[in-house]
Parts: C-alpha cells; structure tokens; sequence
C-alpha cells in the first residue's frame, strides 16, 4: 500500500471550512483514498473514499487531484465537534491480503472557539 | 442500532494470565479486524476474518489467537499477557473486505492493562 504524509496538527475557527491535505505521491492506479477520524481515544469513524473523482457526504468532501499524488479532506462548517485525529488511508482496490487498512498517524485538528 | 460491541470496556491483567476479548456485528458483515492502538500511534492491524471461517494473520499477531465463531462474533485471546500487551484494542467489520470500496465501522475499544 502508498504511504501517506500528513501534517501532525492543525487549527480551525469554529464555522470555517477544514482542509486536511494529504501527500501519497507513490499511489497507484488502483488505490483508493480513505478518510477516517477518531475522535478522543473512541473507535475510528469512517468519513469519506474516493478514486480519482471528488467526492461528497453529509460530512466532508474529498478533492483529489489530477495526478493523484495528493488529496485535501474539505469539513465545511468546522464544529467543535469535529476536533479530532484525522487518517489519511491509500488501499488496493482488489488483490493482495484483505482488510488491512495501515493507518498512520494521522492528523490532530483542533477547532476552536 | 448496536454496530460493533465489544466487551469487555476495560481488563487490568496480571502478566502471564489468559483472557478473550470480545466481539460482536449486528449489521451482517463478512469481514472482521482486531487492531490494537498504543498512545499515539495509529491503529495496527492483528488479526482479521475476511469471511466466516476463515481467518488470517495482520502486522502484530504474536502473542495473540483468534476465533471467528459465527458470522457475527469475532474473539481475540491473549494467552499469557505481557506488559507489552498493554494497549486499546479495536474490532470493527466491513460488508466485505475493506478493499472491496467498503467502509469498515469499529467499536468503542477495550483498554486493557497487563501489570
């Protein structure tokens, strides 16, 4: 699987947009990007996956870009809620052993006040 | 609308003691993970089941054993605790397995300490 580069912390005002980026320059064709979060020490949380098309939730978007070396998670309305750690996850679509999402260790966003 | 339940919440063992953390889906999922999580590190995959009966080795497996008992249920058991088994251990589970373009859900953890 590509490895991941995140930035290891970040600030949000509380109502702007969060745009968590994420570097994995050694993705290939066939690998998806995962987002998760894990808010205080609870199990991970799912948020988004895409391909090479951006994508869009209930709670984030995901831009990839053009070449696929590089992503930005995008919460538009940053809560306090939304403090958490935030995985940046590249994984094969099919082949090789399942279920084996590496996580690194994340990006730590803190929206304030 | 349970998810993934694990019990126990927390377990403080003595080294050398056994014990079987437990997990259970409700949402009909054929794939399931143990990870283990120590202070800030990420999440780094022990076992897991990509279907009911069977049953494959992650990163970390030693020190560790696994039972998928049913489609629902996934146990992790610790045969002779170590210190170094000290940490948050996660299940979760995913419609298939997670790259098959599927999202996979966690429970809330079990922290267990081995003095």
């Amino acid at each position: 699987d590509a490895k991941t580069t995140q930035p290891p912390s970040m600030d949000c005002a509380e109502g702007r947009a969060a745009n968590l980026p994420c570097n994995h320059s050694t993705i290939s064709g066939n690998e998806y990007v995962y987002w998760y979060r894990q808010i205080h020490s609870q199990g991970p949380q799912y948020i988004i996956h895409g391909l090479k098309n951006n994508e869009t939730n209930e709670m984030a978007s995901l831009i990839i870009t053009e070449d696929r070396k590089s992503s930005t998670l995008i919460l538009p309305h940053a809560t306090l809620r939304d403090t958490a750690v935030y995985y940046c996850i590249v994984r094969v679509r099919d082949g090789g052993s399942q279920g084996n999402l590496i996580f690194g260790k994340g990006t730590k966003l803190s929206v304030k006040p | 609308n349970a998810g993934v339940t694990q019990t126990p919440k927390f377990q403080v063992l003595k080294t050398g003691q056994s014990m079987t953390l437990q997990c259970a889906q409700d949402m009909n999922h054929n794939s399931m993970y143990w990870y283990r999580q120590d202070p800030g590190m990420g999440l780094r995959l022990i076992y897991y089941s990509a279907s009911e009966g069977t049953t494959d080795k992650g990163e970390v497996p030693n020190g560790y054993n696994v039972s998928r008992l049913n489609k629902r249920e996934f146990s992790l058991r610790l045969e002779s605790a170590a210190p170094s088994q000290t940490s948050v251990y996660f299940c979760a589970s995913s419609r298939m397995g997670v790259f098959m373009n599927t999202e996979a859900f966690f429970g809330q953890g079990t922290r267990l300490t081995v003095v």
